[in-house]
């Protein structure tokens, strides 16, 4: 397995369209995270999947932003009505049930950088 | 909530030393991590500490109090393409089950011949 691959890696929109970002993880990884980084600060959490279910989303993902895991494996985010301040690295993440009570290893995939003119 | 800061920048010369300090103070912890991120790539996992002390990895090392709220990234003999930024990340495992990491800024080193 060569890790979490993300696709597109480099998006360039107008304002106002819709985009939509795929993240394939590590296999037989079952939990999936969504971050989204912009210049000069770390990943911010946006949502979380166990399996395909949507355990988690962060204040951050506002209404025009969805995510979906439809059958456990690959997951897509997709942002609607695209504006200026969603420009950001958008990183994808995945790890494996933890073994013990702590959390574990997230791997990230190398994101998609979107561009929002 | 959560706050976590480590010095924006560093500078260290090429075979020498060099500790990355962060601190912080959240509503929950479950471990700390550290990732190394070059420009325009994903962060790639360092190391984890979740027990106070200090966890080896070849040139790498992490440290961590939990009581003073405070860990330290040490990189001995340090290369050229350590230049990156490190992230120190605290995880919390939420209510729905998921395991969060929250970020610091991340400290950019630069090594210098």
């Amino acid at each position: 397995d060569t890790g979490v691959s993300q696709d597109p890696r480099h998006k360039i929109t107008k304002r106002g369209q819709n985009v939509t970002f795929r993240c394939d993880p590590i296999s037989e990884h079952n939990r999936l995270y969504w971050y989204r980084q912009t210049l000069g600060q770390g990943p911010e959490f946006l949502t979380y999947f166990q399996n395909e279910a949507q355990l988690e989303k962060s204040r951050l993902l506002s209404d025009r932003f969805s995510a979906e895991r439809p059958k456990g494996s690959f997951s897509t985010l997709e942002i609607q009505r695209t504006e200026q301040g969603d420009s950001a690295m958008y990183l994808c993440a995945s790890s494996p049930t933890p073994r013990t009570s702590y959390g574990d290893t997230q791997y990230f995939g190398p994101g998609t950088r979107l561009t929002v003119l | 909530g959560q706050n976590i800061d480590q010095p924006t920048e560093m500078t260290a010369t090429e075979g020498a030393i060099v500790q990355i300090n962060c601190t912080y103070q959240t509503s929950g912890f479950n471990g700390l991590f550290w990732y190394q991120q070059h420009a325009g790539e994903a962060p790639t996992f360092l190391s984890y500490n979740v027990l106070d002390g200090l966890e080896e990895k070849g040139r790498f090392s992490s440290f961590l109090s939990r009581s003073k709220g405070y860990s330290y990234l040490l990189l001995k003999e340090l290369q050229m393409k350590d230049s990156a930024s490190y992230l120190c990340a605290v995880g919390k495992e939420s209510g729905a089950g998921s395991y969060q990491l929250t970020f610091g800024k991340g400290t950019k080193l630069s090594v210098i011949p």
